[in-house]
């Protein structure tokens, strides 16, 4: 079954400091690997996309690191803002997609405290 | 450039009923899929439309079904809802089916009474 699996459930992290988000995947056929962002009623937004050909990518304070032998992908917030407080979800898929569509976790609720 | 535009916002029905809800792709996206976000749940894929034709489709029972149009716009029809139906519909296009390209609609929330 295509599952992907993420944690913590939840997250409170302080102004400033490094939130990190977990996730796994158990179909090794899967090369696409994004994080979207979901605010209060709206829909979730892409935030950041690796491939694995790469062990991590970068952009501006958010940081996608993959494994690609232990089938797992993190997502790095460094000096987290209450303006990141949001529900996170990390999904996978095909990247020449044939239909296929993602697979989402279940998402992180991220919390920023002043 | 709008984006993708989904209609209504919010909808109350009672257990029984039918309801359509109506999704607008991003300017240039021809495929449109819908998804299905329970509270505190991830999106689950329902199906997905390409061509006018339901190319995919995830587990969902027959009770919902799908439309696309000739401009790319697309409906999805839920049939005798059921109170476990109550949940934020969400519509993503994207282009030819490439899943990098998705953009989502705000979504739909339904309340089934």
């Amino acid at each position: 079954q295509q599952q992907v699996k993420q944690s913590p459930q939840s997250l409170i992290v302080q102004k400033g400091g490094i939130s990190i988000i977990n996730c796994a995947y158990e179909n090794t056929a899967f090369d696409y690997f994004p994080w979207y962002q979901q605010f209060p009623g709206k829909g979730p937004a892409l935030l950041i996309a690796i491939r694995p050909d790469v062990s991590e990518k970068k952009e501006g304070r958010f940081t996608i690191s993959f494994n690609k032998s232990a089938k797992q992908f993190s997502l790095h917030i460094m000096d987290s803002q209450p303006g990141d407080s949001a529900t996170y979800f990390c999904a996978a898929s095909f990247f020449f997609s044939g239909n296929t569509p993602l697979v989402f976790g279940k998402g992180t609720r991220l919390s920023v405290i002043a | 450039d709008a984006g993708v535009t989904q209609s209504p916002t919010h909808l109350i029905k009672t257990r029984g009923q039918q309801v359509t809800l109506r999704c607008s792709p991003k300017s240039g996206h021809d495929t449109v899929s819908w998804y299905q976000q329970a509270l505190g749940q991830g999106p689950q894929f329902i199906f997905q439309y390409y061509e006018e034709e339901e190319r995919q489709r995830g587990n969902f029972p027959d009770r919902f079904s799908g439309h696309q149009f000739p401009n790319y716009s697309s409906e999805l029809n839920v049939n005798a809802l059921l109170l476990g139906d109550s949940a934020l519909y969400l519509c993503a296009s994207s282009l030819t089916d490439r899943v990098y390209g998705y953009t989502f609609g705000s979504g739909t929330r339904l309340t089934v009474v």
